[in-house]
């Protein structure tokens, strides 16, 4: 059973400094997503990543897939506050249902 | 424009009673889900359907009951079952499930119990 891990769960950073958060899987996932959600609101797909060393970029976020560590990071640059939101990261393998972290709570403070 | 709804947005429910909440999509996707979302918690699955007529039952089904009579509905029915179903409801559709396609969500329901 794919059980995903996201740490760390609440996260407060100063505008300007850099972040990675980090998404843990227990067992083979072909497909490793991650998501954006506003407080009160629905979830904004950001990434999919599909392959080992897949590396996806939008504006100041960063996304990247380790298959052989079961690992995918979420890197953020030069935060600003408009990044103040959860992210979470899902992963699915085969004929299987996407499988939630339980998200990483970011706040980026001035 | 293209993309998933639900009704109401807010619920409230008195304690014995059945509610159903709606989800419609029109992106022409064969697959759709709900999920619960609680205070602080990430997603968890309670059905799914891939294709019309036919739904799954995810992690938290028990007290709830779905329906898939057209491909753009999905509606989910919290019953009087469902012992603590306070909570925001999320309906989610992807072209097809276990393939690559990215899931998209609608804006979801919150439902209290008085």
């Amino acid at each position: 059973e794919l059980k995903v891990e996201q740490n760390p769960l609440f996260l407060s950073m100063q505008e300007g400094k850099n972040y990675t958060i980090y998404c843990n899987y227990s067992t083979t996932s072909d497909r490793l997503y991650w998501y954006r959600q506003d407080p009160g609101k629905s979830l904004e797909s950001l990434f999919v990543l599909l392959s080992n060393g897949a590396v996806k970029q939008e504006g100041r976020l960063m996304a990247s897939l380790d298959t052989k560590a079961r690992l995918s990071t979420l890197h953020i640059t030069a935060a600003v506050h408009d990044l103040s939101a959860t992210y979470f990261c899902a992963g699915a393998s085969g004929n299987t249902p996407l499988v939630f972290g339980k998200g990483t709570r970011l706040s980026v403070i001035a | 424009d293209g993309g998933i709804t639900q009704s109401p947005k807010y619920l409230f429910r008195k304690e014995g009673q059945n509610v159903t909440l709606s989800c419609e999509q029109n992106l022409n996707h064969d697959a759709m889900y709900w999920y619960r979302q609680d205070p602080g918690q990430g997603l968890r699955l309670i059905y799914y359907s891939q294709i019309v007529n036919d739904f799954q039952k995810g992690d938290i089904a028990e007290g709830y009951s779905v329906s898939r009579e057209k491909k753009e509905s999905f509606p989910l029915t919290v019953t009087s079952a469902q012992k603590n179903p306070t909570a925001f409801y999320l309906c989610a559709s992807s072209r097809r499930k276990g393939v690559t396609d990215t899931q998209y969500f609608g804006p979801g329901t919150r439902l209290t119990v008085l």
